[in-house]
Parts: structure tokens; C-alpha cells; sequence
């Protein structure tokens, strides 16, 4: 079973927006910080937000802050990424990971993103 | 931003033989309550991301004992005992003491 699954990606425009989703299963989403770590074709990892497991404090990077939000809803073991503005820059493989009680670690297989004329 | 400079960025091995990488930090890594945030991942190609190694030395579940983490303050180091087939693919140091979260570059093992 896949801990953490992302949907969303796809094809958009530059100035575009998007919002990827990401559902937990198998462990506890509530009791994690959770993360969004993007990776550009060819190129390393970059930590993109992340929000604290109540959802009282979030970050993001400064590339994206304005333009990215992240959130989630325990009720629904989810995370979410809402993506505006998006650019060019922005196209990468965008991983859901979650830092959980006990030193847990899980991360999902990665939605794509593409921004494109 | 604290920057994380791995080395070497490509390190070619031979299988049964040791290899090491190092990852430096332009910013000690100790958090204000002792705790050192560094981590290391490994990624096979066309795969997430695996954690190894957290807070610099403690082993997560499941990973064989040839790979072991050492270091402290700004400097630190992956090892591996004895190179395997499967260990193949991209490591990468990261740190989450300071916001926000960085990697390496990344330390391509080839076989």
C-alpha cells in the first residue's frame, strides 16, 4: 500500500494555476508535518512548503511564496498545494512527504507538473 | 538559505568496495534543542525519494547496517561498508534545522 498519493498535475500554460492533492493512508497524516518537495527534469531535489500537523504555521520557499499555498484538512488525511502564477521554472515532479511521529518518513511516487506554451 | 555542498558530485565504485560522501553546510546544523536535522536519501531512477539516515547517524527502519552516517556541526558524511548492485542511483543530503529546508546537490553512485 502507497502511504502517500498525489493527484493534480498535468499541462498548463504559463500563468496558469493548478492545485495538487495528496491522500494518506497507513499512518498518522494528523500527527505529521507534512512537505512538498519538488524535483525539475534532470535535476534535484528542492523543498517547496510545508505545514505544521494542526495547520496552525506553514512555509514556503522563496521562489514560490505569493503564488504557492499549502493546506491540508486532517478530517480527510489530506494535503493540498494550490499553484498559481505558475511559470516555466515551476514544471517538475512534485512529491508529497510527511515527517511523522517516530521518526517517520514516507513520500508518494510524484505528480507532474508541466508549464508550457 | 544554508547551502549544502555535497562531494563527490559523481563517485564511480566497484561492487564490495567502500564508498563515502560528504556533505558540508554553510550554517552549523544544531538546533536550539541539541538536535542536528540532517538527513540522507537515496532515489533509484524513476523512483521517490528514500530516507536512509536521519538526525546524522540513526538508521530508518529497514535499511541494511552498510550504511551508516557520521559528522557534526557543519560537516558530515555517508557511508558505505561494501557497495551492493542495488545501491545504485542519486544521495542526497538535507537539512530541516533552518528554514527553509535545503538539499545537496546530489552524489550520483554509478557501478
Amino acid at each position: 500500500e502507497v502511504p502517500l498519493v498525489e493527484s493534480g498535475g498535468g499541462l498548463v500554460q504559463p500563468g496558469g494555476s493548478l492545485r495538487l492533492s495528496c491522500v494518506a493512508s497507513g499512518f498518522s497524516f494528523s500527527g505529521s508535518w507534512m512537505n512538498w518537495v519538488r524535483q525539475a527534469p534532470g535535476k534535484g531535489l528542492e523543498w517547496v512548503a510545508n505545514i505544521k500537523p494542526d495547520g496552525s504555521e506553514r512555509s514556503h520557499v522563496d521562489n514560490v511564496k505569493g503564488r504557492f499555498t499549502v493546506s491540508r484538512d486532517n478530517a480527510k488525511n489530506s494535503l493540498y498545494l494550490q499553484m498559481n502564477s505558475l511559470t516555466v521554472e515551476d514544471t517538475a515532479v512534485y512529491y508529497c512527504a510527511a515527517w511523522g511521529p517516530e521518526n517517520s518518513n514516507y513520500w508518494g511516487l510524484g505528480a507532474l507538473v508541466s508549464v508550457s506554451s | 538559505d544554508v547551502v549544502l555542498t555535497q562531494s563527490p558530485l559523481s563517485l564511480p565504485v566497484t561492487l564490495g568496495q567502500p564508498a563515502s560522501i560528504s556533505c558540508t553546510s554553510t550554517q552549523g546544523l544544531v538546533f536550539r534543542t541539541g538536535d542536528t536535522w540532517l538527513s540522507w536519501y537515496h532515489q533509484r531512477p524513476g523512483q521517490s525519494p528514500r530516507r536512509l539516515i536521519y538526525d546524522v547517524s540513526k538508521r530508518d527502519s529497514g535499511v541494511p547496517d552498510r550504511f551508516s552516517g557520521s559528522g557534526s556541526g557543519t560537516d558530515f558524511t555517508l557511508k558505505i561498508s561494501r557497495v551492493e548492485a542495488e545501491d545504485v542511483g542519486v544521495y542526497y543530503c538535507m537539512q530541516h534545522t533552518h528554514w527553509p529546508h535545503t538539499f545537496g546537490q546530489g552524489t550520483k553512485l554509478e557501478i
